[in-house]
């Protein structure tokens, strides 16, 4: 069957502009999670839904950062007024269980330049 | 809180040589602990995992053991091919959070014919 797939694989911006990132969970997926991944390091994590509601937020860096996922399904990372540090690779991730203990399933990623 | 400190690459081996990555955490409660793995243009995979200390986590020739005592999850493989040129990542779940993973920087590692 199909895995994660997050579009697009690569991004490429200005400062201050707004990107969306989108991730499509394997289909039954109830949790979603979205990492950051600086050149370098290990992914960090940023936020967790549990079917549409955002169950912990708290490793996103600040407010130009948001994600939503209306119908529980598909998901949008949203970055406002981009910034230089703000480049790497956003992984997303998917699970089966309600709890969130099962195995994730990663995507590729996307890459985002901010130039 | 929760950290992951594993060796620092890149790492070169010949083929059929004998592999080991070290990984140490830092914890709150009683983690699961995982190994990752990148393989060039692709997404992260499970390698393997383990949920309680002495647990031995086994996949594709690779093993890692939780050694709750010395607060390891070491990588170990007896004898590499070409194919394991990768980048390996160790990672924790902590007790605290069923979801969040806590990863190393990852550890490169090139094998060589």
């Amino acid at each position: 069957g199909a895995g994660v797939s997050q579009t697009p694989s690569n991004k490429v911006t200005e400062k201050g502009k707004y990107v969306e990132l989108r991730c499509d969970p394997i289909s039954g997926h109830t949790a979603l999670y979205w990492y950051r991944q600086s050149l370098g390091q290990g992914p960090e994590f940023l936020i967790y839904f549990q079917g549409t509601g955002a169950a912990d937020d708290s490793g996103l860096p600040n407010d130009r950062f948001f994600a939503v996922r209306p119908e529980g399904s598909v998901s949008t990372l949203k970055i406002q007024r981009t910034e230089r540090g703000d480049s790497a690779v956003y992984l997303c991730a998917s699970s089966f269980g309600l709890a969130g203990g099962d195995t994730q399933y990663f995507g590729p990623g996307t890459r985002l330049t901010v130039l | 809180g929760d950290s992951v400190t594993q060796m620092e690459g890149p790492v070169t081996l010949s083929e059929e040589a004998f592999l080991t990555i070290n990984c140490t955490y830092t914890a709150t409660g009683y983690p699961s602990l995982f190994w990752y793995v990148q393989y060039p243009g692709e997404g992260l995979q499970l390698l393997l995992k383990a949920t309680k200390a002495d647990d031995k986590g086994s996949n594709k020739g690779f093993e890692a053991t939780y050694r709750k005592e010395t607060t390891s999850f070491h990588l170990e493989k007896g004898s590499v091919q070409v194919s394991d040129s990768a980048v390996y990542f160790c990672a924790l779940r902590s007790g605290g959070s069923n979801y969040k993973l806590t990863f190393g920087k990852g550890t490169l590692l090139t094998v060589n014919p």
